[in-house]
């Protein structure tokens, strides 16, 4: 069984400060790495992809991989109010073309 | 952009009812897949297809059954429907079977059965 694990939170920062999101996965032959943000009631929506260990950046978003340690994550600098949602990360392998989602970390970002 | 188009975003139906599901995308992508979201579970993949006419079971396949004649359209079954299948419907595509491949979803469908 596949497994990907996040913290459900929530996580609460103050506006400006840097939210640290993580994620750990099971299956060593995963290769692509992704974060979704999803508000409230809506559908998620992607905002970083990553495939090599080390970090990405995207803008106010760096995603780091660390394989061998089997852990992905998702810093989001001065963060805002509009920040708030739930994140979920998902994993795939190469030997499958479906994705395993996290559970989501619920983040609060306080005015 | 891609985008992902299902057909309610919300619909309420009753116990033993066949509901349909419709999902189309315009951007020609091979992979479409159907999940649901639940409180504390997450989002589970119930089947997907990647190619007109081929589908696959996902993790929670029992009691729903899937339809791909034309490649941007996946429609999703519930043969009769129980009130347990309550939930909110995500469909989601990618253009292809390489990893890289992130999926996109459309706005989501909340069904409730009563």
């Amino acid at each position: 069984q596949k497994e990907v694990e996040q913290n459900s939170g929530p996580l609460s920062v103050p506006e400006g400060a840097i939210a640290s999101l993580n994620c750990t996965y099971s299956d060593r032959g995963s290769q692509s790495f992704f974060w979704y943000r999803q508000y409230s009631g809506k559908s998620p929506e992607l905002i970083m992809s990553i495939y090599s260990n080390g970090d990405k950046e995207d803008g106010r978003f760096t995603a780091q991989l660390n394989k061998a340690s089997q852990y992905v994550s998702l810093l989001i600098r001065d963060s805002q109010p509009s920040d708030s949602a739930t994140y979920l990360c998902a994993v795939r392998s190469n030997a499958g073309n479906m994705l395993t989602f996290g559970g989501g970390t619920r983040l609060m970002v306080k005015p | 952009d891609v985008k992902v188009t299902q057909s309610s975003r919300y619909l309420v139906k009753r116990t033993g009812e066949k509901v349909f599901l419709e999902c189309v995308q315009d951007m020609d992508h091979e992979n479409m897949f159907w999940y649901r979201q639940d409180p504390g579970l997450g989002l589970r993949l119930i089947y997907f297809s990647y190619d007109v006419k081929m589908k696959e079971k996902g993790d929670i396949p029992e009691g729903y059954s899937v339809s791909r004649e034309k490649k941007e359209r996946f429609s999703l079954i519930l043969e009769s429907a129980s009130t347990n299948q309550t939930s909110m419907y995500l469909c989601a595509s990618t253009l292809s079977q390489a990893s890289n491949q992130p999926q996109h979803f459309g706005d989501g469908t909340r069904l409730s059965i009563l």
